[in-house]
């Protein structure tokens, strides 16, 4: 089983849609926990951190379930510009280890 | 404030040759990554330095594929000799901190022919 694990998608959605994106993470001391997103040909750039509670960065919500050891990761109201590939990471054990991204395709 | 600087940004050799791939991170950052990107593994974390020590290399492939980081602000990824299936994209990120995010160099498009 992979550290981490994402479903590949892609996510094809008309403009406007809520998608949502999850990741399962295998070690349960995995402390701490973030979404990146990577245009085509370009680097990742971090899109949010996931903090227990849940957070919100205006369209964008993430969320962790330790219980079940996922995170998620909402879009609501999806833009055109918001195609790209969506990455977690998970902190195991000090490494930074990758999902192997979530590639999202908003239509108009 | 300069990000992570990674050089050169594309590089094409022969099978059989050195590569040398060179990061630069954030300063004051004291952990760093090196990870490779292909379309079929996705991104894989091949080695981490924290405060200039390599603390976990299992990721790197083989003993082909060697990493330096002599001082704090300068890392190498070496790869000699050089293979067909080492092209990738090889990106270097650096952070302050185990709970803090990684920030990324531009990368660099490896292609050996």
């Amino acid at each position: 089983r992979k550290e981490v694990e994402q479903d590949p998608g892609p996510f094809n959605v008309p403009e406007g849609a809520t998608v949502a994106f999850n990741c399962t993470y295998s070690n349960s001391a995995s402390q701490s926990f973030f979404w990146y997103r990577q245009d085509c040909r370009k680097e990742p750039k971090l899109l949010m951190s996931v903090y227990s509670s849940g957070n919100e960065d205006g369209r964008f919500t993430a969320q962790l379930n330790r219980a079940s050891q996922y995170i998620s990761l909402l879009i609501r109201d999806s833009k055109l510009s918001d195609s790209a590939t969506y990455l977690c990471v998970v902190n195991i054990k000090r490494k930074l280890i990758f999902g192997q991204g979530t590639e999202l395709s908003v239509k108009p | 404030d300069a990000g992570v600087i990674q050089s050169p940004r594309h590089e094409v050799t022969e099978m059989g040759q050195e590569v040398t791939l060179r990061c630069k991170p954030i300063s004051g950052h004291n952990s760093l990554f090196w990870y490779r990107q292909t379309m079929m593994r996705g991104l894989e974390l091949l080695i981490y330095f924290n405060n200039n020590v390599p603390i976990d290399d299992s990721g790197m492939p083989e003993d082909r594929f060697s990493a330096k980081m002599p001082n704090a602000s300068f890392s190498t990824l070496k790869i000699q000799p050089s293979e067909p299936r080492d092209s990738a994209v090889y990106f270097c990120a650096s952070t302050s901190g185990a709970a803090s995010p990684l920030h990324f160099g531009n990368g660099t498009r490896l292609t050996v022919t």
